[in-house]
């Protein structure tokens, strides 16, 4: 297992489409997370699940976005009617036992809305 | 007015310097430190991870934590240009089953030659 990975790493997209993002956390992590993150900001925490239990949304999380975590393994985060102010990186990350409670990053989504 | 604050630099700094990097934060119930070094256009790789207040130190890198003042930095000893890159901040609450992280903005470094 060579980290948390996630798909596709860049998305163009017209505003009013939807997309969806992968995520692919370390293998024995139960938790994940959803960050975003805007140019010169730090991530923004989006979303958190424990194995396939949503626990926690942020208020940033509009109606147009949901996540899921179906089996408790990869997770899909999926943004629906894109507006130009969606356009940023969308960070997932992973913790568990073996990361000492510590959240690691993938490489992140770079999503632009036209 | 934001948890955690950070000067978001640029920073720059000749090669072989001490690098001072710090964070200040208003949320007291923060127990868990964290400090990533972000690439440009990569996701943040964990650096440092300290709990509640004192130093720890690995390799070039000592991270310093002091709650009674809400206020912790990272030290870069023998700067390198590989070095050069954003450095976050983030930190989390003991809540026993999440640890969501909040984040500063980050410090650009530059480490030139």
């Amino acid at each position: 297992d060579t980290g948390v990975s996630q798909d596709p790493r860049h998305k163009i997209t017209k505003r009013g489409q939807n997309v969806t993002f992968r995520c692919d956390p370390i293998s024995e992590h139960n938790r994940l997370y959803w960050y975003r993150q805007t140019l010169g900001q730090g991530p923004e925490f989006l979303t958190y699940f424990q194995n396939e239990a949503q626990l926690e949304k942020s208020r940033l999380l509009s109606d147009r976005f949901s996540a899921e975590r179906p089996k408790g393994s990869f997770s899909t985060l999926e943004i629906q009617r894109t507006e130009q102010g969606d356009s940023a990186m969308y960070l997932c990350a992973s913790s568990g036992l073996t990361s000492g409670g510590t959240s690691l990053f993938g490489p992140g989504t770079r999503l632009t809305v036209l | 007015q934001k948890e955690v604050e950070q000067d978001p630099g640029p920073l720059s700094v000749p090669e072989g310097a001490i690098v001072s990097l710090n964070c200040t934060y208003s949320n007291s119930a923060f127990q868990y430190f964290m400090w990533y070094r972000q690439y440009s256009r990569k996701g943040p790789e964990l650096l440092m991870y300290t709990y509640s207040s004192g130093n720890k130190e690995d390799g070039r890198f000592t991270a310093q934590v002091d709650k009674s003042s809400k206020y912790i930095s990272l030290f870069i000893r023998d700067s390198q240009p590989s070095d050069s890159a954003t450095y976050l901040c983030a930190m989390s609450q003991p809540t026993g089953t999440a640890s969501k992280l909040t984040f500063g903005t980050g410090t650009r470094l530059q480490v030139t030659l």
